[in-house]
């Protein structure tokens, strides 16, 4: 358990309402990403972060922003929600590089 | 929650024999390799890494291949049994100091069966 929780674990949300997946860390790592994971697709990066209010974007970023206001918590929003963004959503936190631990998902729905 | 990557290909093994899981990447510059296993409706999770300067590396039933010269990876996984089954995936980056770069391969489906 790499001690990453992911909330809400699974959400039903229409077509334009915005929605905050929230991503919660017990370990103290430096960096946070965001991912999204497809099928037909590997995990594809969202955004990342790499300290309080340090973050970037990552290859699929359109739609969507992040913030990191404390070292624990890493927030992806999606503004407005479409279709597309229907997807299964995963935390991951990394303090050794390029190793990275996940969080469990969150399966979001959008109708 | 519902399983991700329903056309996966998939490889079926009698418990108790060993398992190799295969995985080709495409970037010669790329310096690090990690496999995830995720099983279903649960999160990534960390297996097994190995640096572009090792060949092979061991954990516990497991074994990580790496031949550079035509870019392939592969995952052994010995004695194989019942809780090994889920969908076995590699990721590659360059080793930047940041896993940003980490690109993720769609994934194998292991199916154990008895």
């Amino acid at each position: 358990d790499a001690g990453i929780t992911q909330s809400p674990r699974h959400k039903v949300t229409e077509t334009g309402t915005p929605v905050t997946l929230r991503c919660h860390q017990t370990e103290n790592h430096r960096y946070m990403y965001w991912y999204r994971q497809d099928p037909g697709h590997g995990l594809r990066l969202i955004h990342y972060s790499y300290g309080v209010k340090d973050t970037d974007k990552g290859e699929v970023s359109d739609g969507y922003s992040v913030s990191r206001s404390k070292t624990e918590d890493f927030l992806l929003t999606l503004e407005s929600a479409t279709s597309s963004q229907t997807s299964v959503y995963f935390c991951a936190i990394s303090g050794r590089a390029n190793t990275i631990y996940f969080g469990e998902g969150s399966w979001l729905t959008v109708v | 929650g519902e399983s991700v990557g329903l056309h996966l290909p998939t490889l079926s093994v009698q418990e108790g024999d060993n398992s190799i899981i295969n995985c080709a990447y495409s970037n010669s510059a790329s310096d690090y390799f990690i496999w995830y296993k995720q099983e279903s409706g649960k999160g990534p999770q960390f297996i097994i890494d190995i640096r572009s300067n090792m060949d092979k590396r061991q954990g516990q039933r497991v074994t990580v291949l790496l031949n550079k010269t035509v870019k392939h990876l592969s995952l052994q996984i010995a004695a194989t049994q019942p809780g090994d089954s889920a969908v076995y995936f590699c990721a590659e980056s360059p080793y930047t100091g940041t896993a940003s770069k980490l690109t993720f391969g769609t994934g194998t489906r292991l199916q154990v069966t008895l």
